[in-house]
């Protein structure tokens, strides 16, 4: 079956510009995540939504950082005035309700700052 | 003190081998815990979950000691494909996970 799917793969923009990130879940998953992962380090939580409402966006860095998920199925992850410091792996993840431990990763947007 | 520590290696071993990685977590609260793989610029995947009573699974075998706030995976009879960052992972009692930076372990012919 479709797994979790991210595009752009990769994509590279300069500083200063807005980007946006898309993750296709796994159909019927209700929870949505997404997570940003630098080199050498592991996946980092920015938001997770259940449904169509952000449950929890504590771990977004800054308000340049902004998802929305308007129908409760794809969700856009969009970050304005892109920093250096912004590029990572950015993962999104879904699982089939809030309360399992089993979050399935798409296989992420390779995003370069320059 | 980070919520979830890990020794970052490389493990080196030999095909064969049996190889240990522990994990410490900060947060007394956490309610369930894991351990996922990720291989080279690729996505994580869970590989199992880790309860006080520990479990196994083939050659890997998942142990956690709440009291020390402790969480250990061996796996035995080491395969090169088993050559991976080993991520230690805690739900802290809500719905996020909070990922340990991982432990890579390689393993050679």
């Amino acid at each position: 079956g479709a797994g979790v799917s991210q595009t752009p793969s990769n994509k590279v923009t300069e500083k200063g510009k807005y980007v946006e990130l898309r993750c296709d879940p796994i159909s019927g998953h209700t929870a949505l995540y997404w997570y940003r992962q630098s080199l050498g380090q592991g996946p980092e939580f920015l938001i997770y939504f259940q449904g169509t409402g952000a449950a929890d966006d504590s771990g977004l860095p800054n308000d340049r950082f902004f998802a929305v998920r308007p129908e409760g199925s794809v969700s856009t992850l969009k970050i304005q005035r892109t920093e250096r410091g912004d590029s990572a792996v950015y993962l999104c993840a879904s699982s089939s309700g809030p309360e399992t431990g089993t979050q399935y990763f798409g296989p992420g947007t390779r995003l370069l700052v320059l | 003190r980070k919520e979830v520590e890990q020794d970052p290696g490389p493990f080196n071993v030999p095909e064969g081998a049996t190889v240990a990685f522990n994990c410490t977590y900060s947060n007394s609260a956490s309610q369930s815990f894991f351990w996922y793989r990720q291989d080279c610029r690729k996505e994580p995947k869970l590989l199992m979950s880790v309860y006080s009573s520990g479990n196994e699974d083939g050659r890997f075998t998942a142990q956690l000691n709440r009291a020390s706030q402790y969480i250990s995976l061996l796996i035995r009879d080491s395969k090169l494909s088993d050559s991976a960052t080993y991520l230690c992972v805690v739900n802290p009692g809500y719905s996020t996970l909070t990922f340990g930076k991982g432990t890579m372990l390689l393993v050679s012919p």
